[in-house]
């Protein structure tokens, strides 16, 4: 119940497309669900977080689309470009828990120029 | 310059070694994170600490150990008893109750020789 499920492993997109990435949740005690973003030999930085109270947050190219019913939410990246390059993790937490957050497994962006 | 400073970056243990793996935080944050990343199964939690003097048990923490003598520190003790410890390690902090905000350090990577 404590798992959060993302895909794909792996995106290829081409500079200017659209790069989309799933995932979805079963713990419904979950309020928290921020994105981050990793570079290779780096820490994860956080992208874009939401809480369940809003479908849908945008930060500059980045939005989190929420389905609360679905225990479901995705990260679109608009206009992607080369140095969006990297692998991007969902994660879901609970505000209670002091930021203790259960992560999915991750997904390799690769943008073509 | 706040943040969070792991140390070494590296890391190289020959088997049947205790390592321990430093983590400080400027940021007065008062919980405290390990988790551990290995390809293709994104981060999981090892220890985490909400305030000084006490920690628990994350998903994975058998064959580690931890303390939490200082708010700004988080020690992380890789022991013998830890199987497969080779593996990316990234400490992380988020400010407390209700905020579940996490940062995390640019990691250490632990190799068994």
């Amino acid at each position: 119940q404590q798992q959060v499920k993302q895909s794909p492993q792996s995106l290829i997109v081409q500079k200017g497309g659209i790069s989309i990435i799933n995932c979805a949740y079963e713990n419904t005690a979950f309020d928290y669900f921020p994105w981050y973003q990793q570079f290779p030999g780096k820490g994860p930085a956080l992208l874009i977080a939401i809480r369940p109270d809003v479908s849908e947050k945008k930060e500059g190219r980045f939005t989190i689309s929420f389905n609360k019913s679905a225990k479901q939410f995705s990260l679109h990246i608009m206009d992607s470009q080369p140095g969006d390059s990297a692998t991007y993790f969902c994660a879901a937490g609970n505000r209670a828990s002091y930021g203790k957050l259960t992560f999915g497994q991750g997904t390799i962006l690769t943008v073509h120029p | 310059d706040g943040g969070i400073t792991q140390s070494p970056k590296y890391l190289f243990r020959k088997e049947g070694q205790n390592v321990t793996l430093s983590c400080e935080q400027n940021l007065n944050h008062d919980a405290m994170y390990w988790y551990r990343q290995d390809p293709g199964q994104g981060l999981r939690l090892i220890y985490y600490s909400q305030i000084v003097n006490d920690f628990q048990k994350g998903d994975i923490a058998e064959g580690y150990s931890v303390s939490r003598e200082k708010k700004e520190s988080f020690p992380l003790t890789v022991t013998s008893a830890q199987k497969n410890p080779t593996a990316f390690y990234l400490c992380a902090s988020s400010p407390g109750h209700l905020n579940t905000e996490a940062f995390f350090g640019q990691g250490t990577r632990l190799t068994v020789v």
